[in-house]
C-alpha cells in the first residue's frame, strides 16, 4: 500500500538553528500538507500546497516558515531559525483531491528544540 | 467557543462492548467529517470518513453525522483492547483545501 514517509523521525537542534524537515508524498497525489502536534495538544493544520504554490496556511505558519517541493517526489518544511516552541511532531500529509477527500499521513518527524 | 469539540475521556469500556465516540462542531458550513485513530507517538489513521447524514458502516465501525445538531459520533462494536487509542474528529471547512480542524481526541481504553 502506498505511503506518505518522512525523515527524519527525530530531528533535535539548538534555538535558532534553521531545520528542514522532508517528505515524500504519495506518488499519483496532488496536495501536500504540514500539520503539527504539540505533545499533549491537538492536531493543528501548518499549510496546504497545490501547483507549486501554498493554497493555505494557518496563523502558525509565519515568516519563519516555508514549504517547497524541489523536485517531483520531494515536499520540504523549513523552518528558520527555530525557537523553543517550535518543539513538536510534524506530519506531512497528502491528498488525491483538495475538497474534502481523506488524507495520508506520514509518520512524523519529532522535532526537539534545545 | 472551541471549533471541534470531544470529551477527552478517558471512555473505559470492558472487551466485546460497543464503544461511543461523540463529537461538535461550530463551522455550519463545514462538510466532511473525518474519525482519525491515533496511537500515542504515532500518526493519525484514518478510520471513517462521512459526508451526509445518517449513518455510514464499515466493519465493526459506524459513523452517524446529523448536521442540523452539528454533530458526529462514531460507534466501535466489539471493541478489543487494540482499539485502545486516541480517537480524532476533524471537520474539513466549506471550501478549505482539506485544512482539517481537529479535535483534541477521546482516549478509549479497552480492558480484558
Amino acid at each position: 500500500e502506498p505511503e506518505v514517509t518522512q525523515t527524519p523521525s527525530h530531528q533535535v537542534t539548538q534555538m535558532g538553528q534553521e531545520v528542514i524537515l522532508r517528505c515524500v508524498p504519495i506518488s499519483n497525489h496532488l496536495y501536500f500538507y504540514w500539520y503539527r502536534q504539540i505533545l499533549g495538544q491537538k492536531v493543528e493544520f501548518l499549510v496546504s500546497f497545490y501547483n507549486n504554490e501554498i493554497s493555505e496556511k494557518s496563523e502558525i505558519f509565519d515568516d519563519q516558515f516555508s514549504v517547497e517541493r524541489p523536485d517531483g517526489s520531494n515536499f520540504t518544511l523549513k523552518i528558520r531559525s527555530t525557537k523553543l516552541e517550535d518543539s513538536a511532531m510534524y506530519f506531512c500529509a497528502s491528498s488525491w483531491t483538495g475538497g474534502g477527500e481523506k488524507l495520508f499521513f506520514g509518520s512524523g518527524t519529532q522535532l526537539s528544540v534545545l | 467557543q472551541k471549533e471541534v469539540e470531544q470529551n477527552s475521556g478517558p471512555l473505559s469500556v470492558p472487551e466485546g462492548a460497543i464503544a461511543s465516540l461523540n463529537c461538535t462542531y461550530s463551522d455550519r458550513g463545514s462538510q466532511s467529517f473525518f474519525w482519525y485513530r491515533q496511537y500515542s507517538g504515532k500518526s493519525p489513521e484514518l478510520i471513517m470518513s462521512i459526508y451526509s447524514n445518517g449513518d455510514k458502516e464499515d466493519g465493526r465501525f459506524t459513523a452517524q453525522l446529523n448536521k442540523a445538531s452539528q454533530y458526529v459520533s462514531l460507534l466501535i462494536r466489539d471493541s478489543q483492547p487494540s482499539d485502545s487509542a486516541t480517537y480524532l474528529c476533524a471537520v474539513n471547512r466549506a471550501g478549505g483545501y482539506n485544512k482539517l480542524i481537529f479535535g483534541a481526541g477521546t482516549r478509549l481504553a479497552v480492558h480484558p
